[in-house]
């Protein structure tokens, strides 16, 4: 499976947009990225998924470079509840192990 | 609503004694599993069951033992096999196959922390 890099720990302004990056660059044609975060004490909470195109839900938009070898992760008005550990993972589509291994993900700290 | 709910969110139990940790979904998933996380780590796989009355062991199954009598339904009793039972555990569930990718949208509950003394 890819290994993925990111950031240990970023700032942001509470109501702006925090964005988050991913890098991905030995990414397979089928592996998806998925984002993940957990807020302290809490269990893991799936955001998002994407393959190639961008994707966007009620919690956030991904955007996949074109070689898909990075991803970012984009909270468009980031709240004080956006605090906590956010983990980009790659998974093969297929893929029959089941379980998410989580890196050390980067620490987002929303500021009032 | 539609969740997952652990209980009790915090367990004290005495060395040597079993636990089991509860875990309910309303949310009509198929497949279920229990992860363990332990301070500035990260997951690991203990158990997951992909339908009704069937289960796996994940990579440290050892020590633990579950069930799976009900769809909504798949509690993790820790027995005094298992060495280092103090941590914090979780449970989730996924949607059932959509060419495999739906097992890793996983949904989780608030976890329980066992402190074994």
């Amino acid at each position: 499976d890819a290994k993925t890099t990111q950031p240990p720990s970023m700032d942001c302004a509470e109501g702006r947009a925090a964005n988050l990056p991913c890098n991905h660059s030995t990414i397979s044609g089928n592996e998806y990225v998925y984002w993940y975060r957990q807020i302290h004490s809490q269990g893991p909470q799936y955001i998002i998924h994407g393959l190639k195109n961008n994707e966007t839900n009620e919690m956030a938009s991904l955007i996949i470079t074109e070689d898909r070898k990075s991803s970012t992760l984009i909270l468009p008005h980031a709240t004080l509840r956006d605090t906590a550990v956010y983990y980009c993972i790659v998974i093969p589509f297929g893929g029959s192990n089941y379980k998410l291994t989580f890196g050390k993900g980067t620490l987002l700290t929303v500021n009032p | 609503d539609g969740g997952i709910t652990q209980s009790p969110k915090y367990l004290f139990r005495k060395e040597g004694q079993n636990v089991t940790l509860s875990c309910e979904q309303n949310l009509n998933h198929d497949a279920m599993y229990w992860y363990r996380q332990d301070p500035g780590q990260g997951l690991r796989l203990i158990y997951y069951s992909q339908i009704v009355n069937d289960f796996q062991k994940g990579d440290i199954a050892e020590g633990y033992s579950v069930s799976r009598e009900k769809k909504e339904s798949f509690p993790l009793t820790v027995t005094s096999a298992q060495k280092n039972p103090t941590a914090f555990y979780l449970c989730a569930s996924s949607p059932r196959d959509q060419g495999g990718l739906s097992y890793y949208e996983q949904y989780f509950g608030p976890g329980t922390r066992l402190t074994v003394t």
